[in-house]
C-alpha cells in the first residue's frame, strides 16, 4: 500500500533552534501534500496545504512565517519550525494523497514528536 | 464543509463485532467518507473509504445509507490490539486544505478488554 515517511520522528531541541520536518511519499506522487498538530489528548488539527510548485495555503491562526512549508518535488514536502519556543511542542503529522486519483485516501505518516527545551 | 459527530467512547470485550456510527448530516455530494485509525504516537492509518452503500475490506466494513447522513464503521471480532481512536471523515477527495477535505473530529476511543 501507499506509504509516507516522516523524519525524524523524535527531536529535542533548545529554545530558538529551527527544526525541518521531511514528509516524503515513498511509493506514489503527490501534488498536495497536508501538515497537521495534534496535541496531548486532542485531534489532528490541520496547519496548512502544501501545494508542489506553489505557496503553501495556511489555515486560520497559523503562523506563515513561524511554519515554513516547502513542497519541492512531487515526493517531498518539508516544515520548518522556525524560533521554535517551548509552546510549539507538539506531534506534528503530514499526509499525501496520489496525483489524480479521484476517490483515493490521503496516507499519514508516522509523526514527529518536537520538544523544546 | 461536511462535519461529523461521533461517540466520544466505546468499550467492547474480545471477539465482539463494534460498530462505531457517525453522523454527517451536511454532507455534500462530492464527499466520500473516509475512516482512519491511530494508536497513541502515530500518524492515523487508513481503514475503508466509501461513497454510498456498503463497502468491505479485510479489516472493516462500511455502511453507508441512501441518504448519505450517517454511517456505520464495523469491525468483526475485535481484539486488544484494536484499541484505539477511531476517525470519520467526509471530505472531497479531489480537494485538500480549507476546501473542506479531511478536517478531524475528535474521534471515537475505542477500548477493547479480554
Amino acid at each position: 500500500g501507499a506509504v509516507v515517511s516522516q523524519h525524524p520522528s523524535w527531536v529535542i531541541c533548545k529554545s530558538g533552534t529551527s527544526v525541518k520536518i521531511e514528509c516524503r511519499s515513498l511509493d506514489f506522487q503527490a501534488t498536495t501534500m497536508f501538515w497537521y498538530r495534534q496535541f496531548p489528548k486532542q485531534s489532528l488539527m490541520l496547519m496548512a496545504t502544501s501545494n508542489e510548485g506553489s505557496k503553501a495555503t495556511y489555515e486560520q491562526g497559523v503562523e506563515k512565517d513561524k511554519f515554513l512549508i516547502n513542497h519541492a518535488s512531487l515526493t517531498l514536502s518539508t516544515l520548518t519550525v522556525t524560533s521554535a519556543h517551548p509552546e510549539d511542542s507538539s506531534f506534528y503529522i503530514c499526509s499525501a494523497r496520489e496525483v489524480s486519483r479521484e476517490g483515493k485516501p490521503q496516507h499519514f505518516g508516522d509523526g514527529t514528536r518536537l520538544s523544546i527545551l | 464543509l461536511a462535519k461529523t459527530t461521533q461517540p466520544i467512547s466505546m468499550d467492547s470485550y474480545e471477539g465482539q463485532e463494534v460498530n462505531i456510527t457517525c453522523s454527517h448530516n451536511n454532507i455534500a455530494t462530492n464527499d466520500y467518507i473516509t475512516w482512519y485509525q491511530q494508536f497513541p504516537s502515530q500518524g492515523p492509518r487508513f481503514i475503508i473509504q466509501g461513497y454510498k452503500t456498503k463497502v468491505t475490506n479485510e479489516v472493516a466494513s462500511l455502511f453507508i445509507p441512501a441518504d448519505r447522513k450517517s454511517s456505520t464503521l464495523s469491525l468483526p471480532r475485535v481484539s486488544l490490539s484494536d484499541t484505539a481512536v477511531y476517525y470519520c471523515l467526509v471530505g472531497d477527495a479531489n480537494y485538500g486544505g480549507s476546501q473542506g477535505n479531511l478536517i478531524f473530529g475528535k474521534g471515537t476511543k475505542l477500548s477493547v478488554k479480554p
